[in-house]
């Protein structure tokens, strides 16, 4: 079963524009993590933010997690071309489970120049 | 650094035959996984290890075997495939920590099955 779920399943906005991606999920978590995936490639890790913390920072990437409404967003700022990817969130599945995660269905973005 | 590599990259097989697809990496990672993406599915867990010797059931295990006897490599196998397994199979690694840490991943498999 899927823990995350994704919103919305598809985004298309023009260059420079902030693009936002929302996930919820079920359980309670140590921490969420955002992953990108470029088609035809392997997913990449992006950032990670603990269930202790409400915000973080990563460069053009700002996340937000809210543990009592169990949702995180993720919002990248003065989009390019070049984030044109899927966005996935993924969830701990608790300690002493091989830091086994579970995925969302992922966001399609895709920025036009 | 080669980081996650994984073989082969395409393959095509008739209903009922066997294959094996292998994961290396080498960054000296102890956990190892083994994912299915299908359209609208998301990853989903096969199996994984958490170290070398010992492997556990994910998600979707049925169809599916797994072998950890090398640290740095991971093996899928389908014994008898079926056309319900047409996905793309993603390796991924990640350290051993006290918190859960970031997965690295492999390019991925494409399987066909016809």
């Amino acid at each position: 079963s899927q823990q995350g779920e994704e919103d919305p399943q598809a985004l298309s906005i023009q260059e420079g524009e902030n693009a936002t991606m929302n996930c919820s999920y079920k359980t309670s978590i140590n921490n969420l993590q955002w992953y990108r995936q470029n088609s035809g490639r392997g997913l990449v890790h992006l950032i990670l933010i603990r269930s202790n913390e409400r915000e973080k920072h990563s460069g053009r990437l700002r996340v937000t997690l809210d543990t009592s409404k169990k949702s995180s967003s993720l919002l990248i700022t003065a989009s390019r071309a070049a984030d044109t990817a899927s966005y996935f969130c993924a969830t701990d599945a608790g300690y002493n489970q091989g830091g086994k995660l579970i995925f969302g269905q992922g966001t399609e973005l895709s920025v036009k120049p | 650094n080669a980081g996650v590599t994984q073989t082969p990259k395409f393959r095509v097989l008739k209903t009922g035959q066997s294959m094996t697809l292998l994961c290396a990496q080498d960054m000296n990672h102890e956990y190892m996984y083994w994912y299915r993406q299908d359209p609208g599915m998301g990853l989903r867990l096969i199996h994984y290890s958490v170290g070398e010797g010992t492997t556990a059931k994910g998600e979707v295990p049925d169809g599916y075997n797994v072998s950890r006897l090398k640290k740095q490599n991971f093996l899928l196998g389908l014994e008898s495939a079926a056309p319900s397994q047409t996905s793309v199979y993603f390796c991924a690694s990640s350290p051993l920590r006290v918190e859960i840490y970031e997965q690295y991943f492999g390019p991925g498999t494409r399987l066909t099955v016809t």
